[in-house]
């Protein structure tokens, strides 16, 4: 079975400041990994994923995350982060068979002026 | 990029009454898309898989009979809450997923209130 891991339930960074979101999944086969925000009342908007190839996957408004195999992990980075990226981050697993994404719980991201 | 299109964003309906949430993929087809459910700052639950054509696969817990999915064409799947209660007042998202690119798009979302 699939699962994902997300230890942190909140993470506060000064504006300005680098940021990691951590996650860790658990998987049979191949990972197919992603990163999601949500700000209140919306739709997740893609960040970016990870299907094969190069370890570090940059994506949307500067985020950036690595896949380590040997540690499953897959953490969300920004170097400076923004007041405006606070919201709420979901790391999710997906398969090559393209079942449903599992999603972690969540961790909230909160950027101080 | 693919877009996936969810009405209404908003719905307010009676205790007893039914409700039904749409889902489109706009600019590409989706013979498979996904109906989650998401409580106030908690993560999003799978509910079920819809397929195009044939019957959505429900996660186990979910009432099939309350929750009614149908996936008749290839952008367009169906989400029918019936005989609504305030305890189904809860956010419901849905995603679709680009066999191409192997990403996941997900709709705007839908609040529920059943009062």
């Amino acid at each position: 079975a699939q699962s994902v891991a997300q230890p942190e339930d909140q993470v506060n960074v000064a504006e300005g400041n680098p940021l990691t979101v951590k996650c860790t999944y658990s998987v049979s086969g191949n990972p197919y990994l992603f990163w999601y925000v949500q700000y209140p009342n919306r739709g997740l908007q893609f960040l970016l994923k990870y299907i094969t190839g190069d370890n570090l996957v940059k994506g949307s408004y500067g985020f950036e995350a690595e896949f380590n195999k040997s540690q499953t992990s897959f953490h969300l980075k920004k170097p400076s982060a923004l007041v405006s990226d606070s919201a709420l981050y979901f790391c999710a697993v997906g398969n090559q068979a393209g079942t449903a994404l599992i999603f972690g719980k969540g961790t909230t991201l909160s950027v101080s002026s | 990029g693919a877009v996936v299109s969810q009405h209404p964003s908003r719905v307010i309906c009676k205790s007893g009454t039914s409700v039904k949430i749409e889902c489109r993929s706009l600019d590409f087809q989706a013979t498979t898309m996904f109906w989650y459910r998401q409580f106030p700052k908690q993560s999003l639950m799978l509910m079920a898989t819809s397929n195009e054509g044939s019957k959505a696969t429900y996660e186990q817990g979910v009432e099939k009979d309350k929750f009614l999915i149908n996936h008749a064409s290839l952008t367009l799947s169906t989400l029918t809450v019936t005989s609504a209660h305030p305890e189904d007042s809860s956010f419901y998202i849905c995603s679709a997923r680009e066999s191409a690119t192997y990403g996941y798009t997900f709709g705007s979302g839908t609040r529920l209130t059943v009062v």
